[in-house]
Formats: C-alpha cells, structure tokens, sequence
C-alpha cells in the first residue's frame, strides 16, 4: 500500500527466530516488487526484487513470497539477528502512479538479544 | 562496490536562503530519482529523470524547488527559497529502468530554522 502515517507498524522478534514482513498492493496490473532496508541514518538499501511471474524468490537468509491472487508479498528473515533491525519497506514501480518508484508506510523490525 | 554519492549529508540555513544538493548517480544508471523523507510522510517522490530528461516533478513544489540534470553524472536539487517545513531528509537514487532496483545514496539531511 502507499499509505503513510505517524506511526509504523512494528515487529519485535527475538534473536534468532525468523522475521515476516507484510505488505499488501493494490493495482493488479503491478509485476514486479522490490524490498528494502533502511537503518538509522542511511538511504533505503536494496534487499531482494520479485517479478510476478515468480511466486517465491530466495536471497541469503531473505526469502520473498508473492501471492498474486490476493495482491500480497511478504518478505521472511530467517535466523534474525541484531543487525536486521531497520525498517523495511516494500515498493512498487506500478503502483498507482504508473512507472514511478512508490514505496510504501514500511515497518520497523527490532530484534530482542 | 558502486554507489550513489549526495552531498553535503548535513546543511543547517536560515529561511529564505538557497540550498542546493547534489547528487552522483551510479556511473551508467539511467533514471534518477528524487525522493524526501520525513517522519510525518515517509518517503515523498519529487522528481524523477530517465535518460536526463525530467519525467515528472509533480511531487514539487513548483515556486521553490526545481530539478536538473545537467550531465549524466550530477544530479541537483534547488530550493530557493527555503522554508522550516522544507526541513527533511532529502534523498537521490539511480537505476537502470523499470525491472531493476533503485540504488539509494545516504541522504542530505536539511534544516532550515
């Protein structure tokens, strides 16, 4: 989604449990996603992307999930560690501004040692 | 590893002064983007270039702020004149075009008191 807001959705996760990252599009004609991480004080920074022909895609310890039938991807974090904490979000060149790079609200993981 | 460079990261002015950032992208990316991210809206498209032209700059404010590419390798973002609520951080990507991430420098982060 493309909402924003004073306040992010958060996930506190302990340390080494696997992290899931929500996020729900709205345009049908979207195919291809992108995820980010953003730490304090430093620029989104690319994680994995997924086009729609693809239902899963696997990184390292990142694995992105998209189910086009109900418009929602999700992003899993095995083994999370204190270095994941960020905020993570979500994007789409579709979007609802046709070809533009929208990002939307993300959400703040923080993990418990 | 290649990067997307932005200077200065930090400028402190008074209102009504010009402020001017600068933005590298990565040697060969042919879209430039530029976004602003505050705690209130998240991150905000400005402006956006595909092979130097402007594609869109509906995100600006129109009287104040202007955009230019005036070679492949700089990107600037004016403001002129500054106002507080200007105050955000301010940030360039790069990419190859619509199925490629968007590589993201570490921000210029504007005050203006």
């Amino acid at each position: 989604g493309e909402s924003v807001g004073l306040h992010l959705p958060t996930l506190s996760v302990q340390e080494g449990d696997n992290s899931i990252i929500n996020c729900a599009y709205s345009n049908s004609a979207s195919d291809y996603f992108i995820w980010y991480k953003q730490e304090s004080g430093k620029g989104p920074q690319f994680i994995i992307d997924i086009r729609s022909n693809m239902d899963k895609r696997q990184g390292q310890r990142v694995t992105v999930l998209l189910n086009k039938t109900v418009k929602h991807l999700s992003l899993q974090i095995a083994a999370t560690q204190p270095g994941d904490s960020a905020v993570y979000f979500c994007a789409d060149p579709k979007g609802n501004q046709g070809g533009k790079l929208i990002f939307g609200q993300g959400t703040e993981l923080s993990v418990k040692p | 590893d290649a990067r997307v460079t932005q200077t200065p990261r930090h400028k402190v002015t008074e209102m009504g002064q010009e402020v001017t950032m600068r933005c590298q992208p990565i040697l060969g990316h042919n879209t430039v983007f530029w976004y602003r991210q505050t705690m209130m809206q998240g991150l905000e498209l400005l402006a956006y270039f595909r092979n130097r032209a402007p594609l869109d700059d509906s995100g600006m404010p129109k009287d104040r702020f202007s955009a230019e590419m005036p070679d492949a390798t700089l990107a600037t973002l004016k403001i002129q004149p500054s106002e507080p609520r200007d105050s955000a951080v301010y940030f360039c990507a790069s990419g190859w075009g619509y199925y490629s991430p968007l590589h993201f420098g570490n921000g210029t982060r504007l005050t203006v008191t």
